[in-house]
């Protein structure tokens, strides 16, 4: 079975900080997708990267960043110079790919979110 | 533009009285579920549609049903609703050709059963 940690249940933090959210993950699946989704106090949710297990480069987006160690199963999730607007619920979550052999249900498991607070 | 709609958005019900909430992809998508939220728990699947006439059970599947008979609609049935199904219901659709694409998800139903 799939499992997703994000130990962090709560983060607060004042704007411009650096802050990163942690995911932590375990799956007998040899390829799989990592994702990070941010929901915002309105609800939707909202795709922020996929990461295939064979690409363990680094990926920065703005001020967005995300650490991915396949040694370690984390998939880490750093925000540079925070923003009130980045204020939200962040959840990582991760699905086998095709024809995995982990088995189970296709859908993606969840963490159980990291809510991010930026105070200004 | 590409999406996934969710109907009602919020709704009020009481217990036992059947309901459906539908939901829509224009993406051509062969794949689709519903996930409910819950405070603390994260989003757990309810089920899961590989394609039309296809469905299967996720996680928490116990008091849903769903069926696939097109491949752009995957509605959610709760046949006789409890307070416990109280919950935010999320649908998502995904491309199985090929490699795994990401899911798009809906905008959520807030549900309450009284």
């Amino acid at each position: 079975a799939q499992k997703v940690t994000q130990a962090q249940t709560e983060i607060s933090v004042v704007e411009k900080e650096d802050v990163t959210l942690d995911c932590v993950y375990e799956t007998r699946d040899t390829t799989y997708y990592l994702f990070w989704y941010k929901q915002p106090p309105s609800g939707e949710l909202v795709f922020l990267i996929r990461r295939n297990s064979f690409d363990e480069q680094n990926e920065i987006s703005g001020r967005y960043s995300w650490n991915f160690q396949k040694s370690t199963s984390s998939f880490n999730f750093t925000i540079t110079a925070s923003q009130v607007v980045d204020s939200a619920v962040y959840f990582c979550a991760l699905t086998p790919t095709p024809g995995g052999s982990g088995g189970g249900a296709d859908g993606l498991t969840f963490g159980k979110g990291t809510h991010l607070i930026i105070q200004p | 533009e590409a999406q996934v709609t969710q109907n009602p958005r919020y709704l009020i019900t009481v217990t036992g009285k059947k309901l459906t909430v539908t939901c829509s992809q224009n993406m051509n998508h062969e794949y689709m579920s519903w996930y409910r939220q819950d405070p603390g728990l994260g989003l757990r699947q309810i089920y899961y549609s590989m394609n039309v006439e296809v469905t299967d059970k996720g996680d928490v599947p116990e008091g849903y049903k769903v069926s696939r008979k097109e491949k752009r609609n995957f509605p959610l049935i709760l046949e006789s609703p409890s307070p416990n199904q109280t919950s935010l219901y999320f649908c998502a659709s995904s491309s199985r050709q090929g490699i795994q694409e990401t899911q798009y998800f809906g905008p959520g139903t807030r549900l309450l059963v009284l």
